[in-house]
């Protein structure tokens, strides 16, 4: 079946330095969406990328839509502490309407420090 | 506008037992998915109900039912509790049909079965 790998696992960093994390797959996907979540909450949509090549911001944070169709990255740049969260990468899943079914990565864990 | 809302927010229940989780979408919305998050994983797709229609089905036993009612709310049934089903239970919202992928998570019901 379909699955999202993401990299890193866990990244630990100081407040004000750049991040970047990816998502990779084995399948095609037409469209790729980035969540970020934190405890106790539900993923919240940080970026919605629907073209191969496309780069789309939203404030500190960057999102490609790899070439191959088969990747897509993000980045946060000037991390403060309120980025701590996990991110996932997520996609919408083959077949029919697939407008309502998601996979996702197993997510990216960051941690700030001030 | 008031965002996805799902309740209860947390659940104890035994063995065995029946549980019914619920959730509004954001106006407007007709389609509703659920989503089961396990610690340490990301969200795995349960359902996805569009005009009160199953519209897709992940990888679950038929212990678990949705339905969705003509306000396009939404209640998740799972029957026979095993400890296995303790999670995370997430409901999203989109706007199905605008060829747009992006669902909108409600803040989730805990479900601890003991």
């Amino acid at each position: 079946g379909q699955q999202l790998n993401q990299s890193p696992q866990s990244m630990f960093i100081q407040e004000g330095e750049d991040v970047s994390m990816n998502c990779t797959s084995s399948s095609i996907f037409n469209t790729w969406l980035w969540y970020k979540q934190e405890p106790g909450e539900g993923p919240v949509l940080l970026i919605a990328l629907y073209k191969a090549g496309e780069l789309t911001s939203n404030g500190r944070l960057t999102a490609q839509f790899g070439i191959t169709r088969k990747d897509s990255f993000l980045n946060i740049s000037a991390s403060i502490p309120s980025d701590v969260g996990i991110y996932f990468c997520a996609g919408p899943l083959a077949g029919g309407t697939s407008y309502g079914k998601l996979t996702f990565g197993q997510g990216t864990i960051l941690t700030v420090h001030p | 506008d008031a965002g996805v809302t799902q309740s209860p927010t947390h659940l104890i229940k035994t063995r065995g037992q029946q549980v019914t989780l619920r959730c509004s979408p954001i106006s407007g919305h007709k389609s509703v998915s659920w989503y089961q998050q396990v610690l340490g994983q990301g969200p795995q797709f349960i359902f996805q109900y569009y005009e009160k229609e199953e519209r897709g089905r992940g990888n679950f036993p038929d212990r678990f039912s949705a339905r969705q009612f003509p306000n396009y709310s939404s209640e998740l049934n799972v029957n026979a509790l095993l400890l296995g089903d303790s999670a995370l239970y997430l409901c999203a919202s989109s706007l199905a049909g605008t060829g747009r992928t992006e669902q909108y998570f409600g803040p989730g019901t805990r479900l601890t079965v003991t």
